[in-house]
């Protein structure tokens, strides 16, 4: 039973347009929530975070919205360049304790996104 | 921007090899896990540590093994490498810093079993 959804698998946008990815989420326990970007043949890199406390941050062309009552989040990418085309995991901490202050993380199974130049 | 490293990058292996895929940060992070991620579906945690001389598995059921015997090492090891094993491997530390915690991920290792 997946408790995180990206529901598309892939999106297009054109260059220089906003591009939104979403994410929806199953268990209220999930306190935090990352978004990661991932090249082919590399690791995850961290992009952005918000807490369960927030309902938007925003970091230069980033901006994450949660909304605890539907319990959706996403990710703004405004403007759109083709540098950021990739994979875009979302991931939810908590629900899971693992011992020693800490939660596990878990993932969607990631949008693709390709910027059009 | 975090300093996490593997080796090796790719893999092609016979099976019933035994492999060993390194796994270093220098970023003194107490805690570190190995996730198995194939094409299109989400990550999964097959193991973590919290410390040196801590391992512990994950929700992913996994024949391979973990060792901590150092803070900034944390090699996965496959005793018979099998078809089934083939996956991409990803590393990744972390530290409680503020009351959040972010994980910061290696580059990866493709395995490819024949």
């Amino acid at each position: 039973d997946q408790q995180v959804k990206q529901n598309s698998p892939s999106l297009s946008v054109q260059e220089g347009r906003i591009s939104i990815l979403n994410c929806d989420y199953t268990n209220s326990m999930f306190d935090y929530f990352l978004w990661y970007k991932k090249y082919p043949a590399e690791g995850p890199t961290f992009l952005i975070s918000i807490s369960s406390i927030k309902d938007k941050n925003e970091d230069g062309r980033f901006t994450v919205f949660l909304n605890k009552s539907a319990k959706h989040l996403s990710l703004h990418i405004v403007p759109s360049q083709p540098g950021d085309s990739a994979v875009y995991f979302c991931a939810a901490r908590g629900a899971r304790y693992s011992g020693a202050g800490s939660y596990q993380l878990t993932f969607g199974k990631g949008t693709k996104l390709s910027v059009i130049p | 921007e975090a300093d996490i490293y593997q080796t090796p990058r790719y893999l092609v292996i016979g099976t019933g090899k035994k492999i060993t895929l390194e796994c270093s940060q220098t970023m003194g992070h107490d805690k570190m896990y190995w996730y198995q991620q194939d094409p299109g579906m989400e990550l999964h945690l097959i193991h973590y540590s919290y410390g040196v001389n801590s391992t512990e598995k994950g929700d992913l059921s996994s024949e391979s093994t973990v060792s901590r015997i150092r803070t900034e090492h944390f090699p996965l090891t496959l005793e018979s490498a099998r078809p089934s094993h083939t996956s991409q491997y990803l590393c990744a530390s972390s530290q409680r810093r503020g009351g959040q915690e972010t994980q910061y991920f290696g580059p990866g290792t493709r395995l490819l079993v024949l």
